[in-house]
């Protein structure tokens, strides 16, 4: 059971460009959720998803898009990459609400 | 909107020794969970404990426990006989409901130290 899996670990990515962070889980979980973790800080919500089909913005969405097509997956697309957006990515899922959130490793990202 | 304040950026404590970390909340619901998480310097979060609200019993796993008080909305964790793999960035973290999803506030976190 690999749980919540996230891909690639790390990436550098040049201004301007874009790039979609994956995210995968096998618990079978209706609920997905992207966050963001600046440096010294807590995490803060970008965008989550009750369900395949359905997503909706969360705390920090500007310049982050998503997509739920399957139960599985959980994408978060970058179009126009900027210093701003320098952090680490966690993508998190759980069943149950309210209910134990389960996280992945993360995804460290340096716009440079 | 949902707060979550963790007024101690570092705490700092001898192995074996007993610490306490911190975490106030503001919320109008009645009912809810609240959690601890751990990251230690590997990024990943951990799920150390987590309290039901309606509980009056204060949760407890192994060393670590809560003294959960509803009334001042207050959520502190303590661990017991510290470790040096205790070492790691805590947060609390509140889920404000909406659409039926859990979407965790977090707080700004504390950077424990274990001195050996």
């Amino acid at each position: 059971n690999a749980g919540v899996t996230q891909t690639p670990k790390f990436r550098i990515l040049k201004i301007g460009q874009s790039m979609t962070l994956q995210c995968a889980q096998d618990m079978n979980h209706n609920y997905m959720y992207w966050y963001r973790q600046d440096p010294g800080m807590g995490l803060k919500l970008i965008y989550y998803s009750v369900g395949a089909g359905i997503t909706d913005k969360g705390e920090v969405p500007n310049g982050y898009n998503v997509s739920r097509s399957t139960t599985e997956d959980f994408p978060l697309r970058l179009e126009l990459a900027a210093p701003s957006q320098t952090s680490v990515y966690f993508c998190a899922s759980n069943q149950h609400n309210p209910g134990t959130q389960y996280f992945g490793p993360g995804t460290r990202l340096l716009v440079l | 909107a949902q707060t979550v304040t963790q007024s101690q950026p570092e705490m700092s404590v001898q192995e074996a020794e007993t610490v306490t970390l911190s975490c106030t909340y503001d919320t109008s619901e009645s009912d809810y969970y609240l959690f601890w998480y751990k990251q230690p310097p590997s990024r990943q979060m951990i799920l150390v404990i987590r309290q039901e609200a309606y509980k009056q019993q204060n949760a407890t796993e192994n060393r670590f426990s809560v003294n959960f008080q509803k009334a001042a909305k207050s959520f502190s964790l303590k661990i017991s006989d510290s470790q040096l793999g205790d070492a790691a960035m805590y947060f609390c973290a509140y889920p404000c409901r909406g659409q039926g999803a859990q979407k965790l506030v977090f707080g700004q976190g504390t950077r424990l130290t274990i001195n050996p």
